[in-house]
């Protein structure tokens, strides 16, 4: 069964890093796009951004891009989503989400990782 | 960013009913709309895509409609399973945004 296994929950304090993972399985990891979505019981479900685990390639929305960094390693089948300086605003549960093109420019999540807590309180 | 308006917010069905949601783009997308149901402390799961396209294992009461603007989702015959958020979505241009969710509550 194709899996996405994210790490566990994390509470953290303003200022300080963080990297969650999300860990593929039973599918070549390095064929699809990989991507965030953050979910707030005030913005609902919103996009960060996706990654290319074959060559690393990013992209983000404009409302996330400088605020977190996507990446991967291939090796061991994983994307990260981190932060360098966490806000009390990052609060949220974190999916990661596996994407598919179903034509040339249109796109749909297929399978969606477990989701990781992320509690940023002082 | 493109703007996605679901209606009604919330909806109240008993088993066996049939309900249909709505969703609103602020700008055409032609057919590039995605469906997903999410249940309490779970992930979403892809029900439709590109507006119609049932996703494969995915029961047949489920379908969707519409192109360009507005768009609909329809459930035929509820099964209590079926009682969660339903969440649209927009594939047609970066970044992907959803609409504020339909939670479906039984009567």
């Amino acid at each position: 069964e194709v899996q996405l296994v994210q790490s566990g929950a994390e509470v953290k304090k303003p200022g300080e890093s963080l990297k969650i993972s999300c860990k593929g399985s039973e599918y070549t990891f390095t064929d699809y796009w990989i991507g965030w979505v953050r979910q707030t019981p005030g913005k609902g479900l919103e996009w960060i951004g996706i990654v290319f685990p074959g060559d690393a390639i990013t992209r983000y929305s404009p409302s996330f891009q400088g605020q977190v960094t996507i990446s991967a390693d291939k090796s061991i089948s994983t994307a990260y989503l981190q932060w360098r300086s966490l806000k009390v605003s990052d609060t949220a549960v974190y999916y990661c989400a596996r994407h598919v093109a179903y034509s040339r420019s249109s796109w749909y999540k297929d399978v969606w990782g477990n989701g990781t807590t992320v509690i940023v309180s002082s | 960013d493109i703007q996605m308006t679901q209606s009604p917010s919330s909806l109240s069905a008993s088993v066996r009913d049939r309900v249909t949601i709505t969703c609103r783009a602020s700008q055409s997308i032609s057919k590039s709309l995605n469906w997903y149901q999410q249940k309490p402390g779970k992930a979403p799961k892809l029900l439709i895509y590109a507006a119609s396209s049932l996703r494969s294992g995915v029961p047949a009461r489920f379908s969707g409609s519409g192109s360009e603007t507005d768009f609909t989702f329809t459930i035929t015959n509820l099964q209590p399973e079926d009682f969660a958020t339903y969440y649209c979505q927009q594939s047609y241009s970066s970044p992907p945004t959803f609409g504020g969710g339909t939670m479906l509550e039984i009567k």
